[in-house]
């Protein structure tokens, strides 16, 4: 069975840093991608951007570039988000999600991880 | 436009057939999928690749395209179909990045 686990909730206060994690199984880890979603409270999904496990290639949306870090550790099948110095507007829940992209049927999310709640707040 | 617009809101009655639409100039070039998310819950891919269905999910689902709009049509809405959806596709060919659908709110009255 594929699943993706998300690690806990967090809570944090501006400027601090803050890593957040998402273990993949029941797949090999290296042969899909992985996403990186943000909900905002009440709001919609935005792609932040995504990475090639096998390589740790990354791509970010021109909204997120800069402002997040995304990597992977495939010897133990989990993907990473990052924050350096979190602003009050990260708050929100993240959820990472497996990618699947080709030519012929584009790019979808097939398997989702639980999200992790992000509140940041002084 | 590099974005994909949603009607915030639809309803439909209970047993009856409903349309969500999503258009984008992506969409002429890349296909469309489609996300089912619950309150509290991660979303649940329902269509990919414009009519493909993942395993577990009902083939009331079902999935089009024209032009620069997608459509996710449930023929017999549920009560449980009760949701917020979501499209996304590929934005553009310049660097692999994704977009999202603003969402659509779906009542089964």
């Amino acid at each position: 069975e594929v699943q993706l686990v998300q690690s806990g909730t967090e809570v944090k206060k501006p400027g601090e840093s803050l890593r957040i994690s998402c273990k993949g199984s029941g797949y090999s880890f290296t042969s899909y991608w992985i996403s990186w979603v943000r909900q905002m409270p009440g709001k919609g999904l935005e792609w932040m951007g995504r990475i090639d496990p096998s390589d740790s290639y990354t791509n970010y949306s021109p909204s997120f570039q800069g402002h997040v870090t995304i990597s992977a550790d495939k010897s133990i099948s989990t993907a990473y988000l990052q924050w350096s110095s979190l602003k009050a507007s990260g708050t929100a829940m993240y959820f990472c999600a497996r990618h699947y992209s080709s030519a012929w049927s584009g790019d979808y999310f097939d398997y989702w991880g639980q999200g992790t709640l992000v509140t940041v707040s002084s | 436009s590099s974005e994909l617009t949603q009607d915030p809101a639809v309803s439909v009655a209970l047993g009856q057939t409903v349309r969500i639409t999503c258009q984008g100039d992506s969409l002429r070039n890349y296909y469309a999928s489609w996300y089912q998310q619950k309150p509290g819950q991660a979303p649940v891919l329902v269509i990919y690749a414009k009519n493909n269905r993942p395993s577990g999910i009902p083939d009331r689902f079902s999935g089009s395209s024209s032009g620069n709009t997608a459509s996710l049509t449930i023929t017999g809405a549920q009560a449980e179909d009760e949701a917020d959806y979501y499209c996304n596709s590929r934005r553009d060919s310049s660097g692999n990045h994704v977009i999202f659908g603003g969402g659509t709110k779906l009542t089964v009255l």
